[in-house]
């Protein structure tokens, strides 16, 4: 069946340093693919998405491509702040219900 | 303001007792859907439903259940069959259709814990 698997954490970065966090999926064809924010307490929220092949999704300095060939979806971004610390999820859409499948979250430390 | 409420935000209950956990949304969304998720785990499909009156099993849907009366609620019980109920649920929602890809969105979460 669809998987997806993350990088394990936590990941302990000082502030404005560079952020990889990894994810390669399993799936029947090409899904579109996700990556989720939590903060402690909270529900999730999207970071952003690719729904094709070498698509890159964007938001808040985040960014992640779709590469078919590695089937990942890494997402990173070039300087963190003390505020993105959260536990981050890739997920991917199984079927046409709306399903997703989560990775097991990484969760990033970002100090000061 | 739009959004998906769930309450309560804390629940206590004792081995035995069933419980019910709340999932309201005013987006107008059509489809919904319940995860549960553990530390150090990702979310797990519970149930789903995209449409009033329908429903479907997900991945780990032994000792829950539902129900869609009204398209803004989809509340969620969970039994004294489910042996190990202590997790954090997260209830989500998303226009329906012809685009699956279209954004979940996802309530604040009720923590469960059974003493």
């Amino acid at each position: 069946g669809d998987s997806v698997t993350q990088m394990e954490g936590p990941v302990t970065l000082s502030e404005e340093a560079f952020l990889t966090i990894n994810c390669t999926y399993t799936a029947t064809g090409y899904p579109s693919l996700f990556w989720y924010v939590q903060y402690p307490g909270e529900g999730l929220q999207l970071l952003l998405k690719a729904t094709k092949a070498d698509d890159k999704g964007s938001n808040k300095g985040f960014e992640a491509t779709y590469r078919k060939e590695t089937t990942s979806f890494h997402l990173e971004k070039g300087s963190v702040q003390v505020s993105d610390s959260a536990v981050y999820f890739c997920a991917l859409l199984s079927g046409n219900t709306g399903k997703l499948i989560f990775g097991q979250g990484t969760t990033l430390q970002v100090k000061p | 303001d739009g959004g998906i409420t769930q309450s309560p935000k804390y629940l206590f209950r004792k081995e035995g007792q069933n419980v019910t956990l709340s999932c309201e949304q005013n987006l107008n969304h059509d489809a919904m859907y319940w995860y549960r998720q553990d530390p150090g785990q990702g979310l797990r499909l519970i149930y789903y439903s995209q449409i009033v009156n329908d429903f479907q099993k997900g991945d780990i849907a032994e000792g829950y259940s539902v129900s869609r009366e009204k398209k803004e609620s989809f509340p969620l019980t969970v039994t004294s069959a489910q042996k190990n109920p202590t997790a954090f649920y997260l209830c989500a929602s998303r226009i329906a259709g012809a685009n699956p890809t279209d954004t979940q969105y996802f309530g604040p979460g009720t923590r469960l814990t059974v003493l």
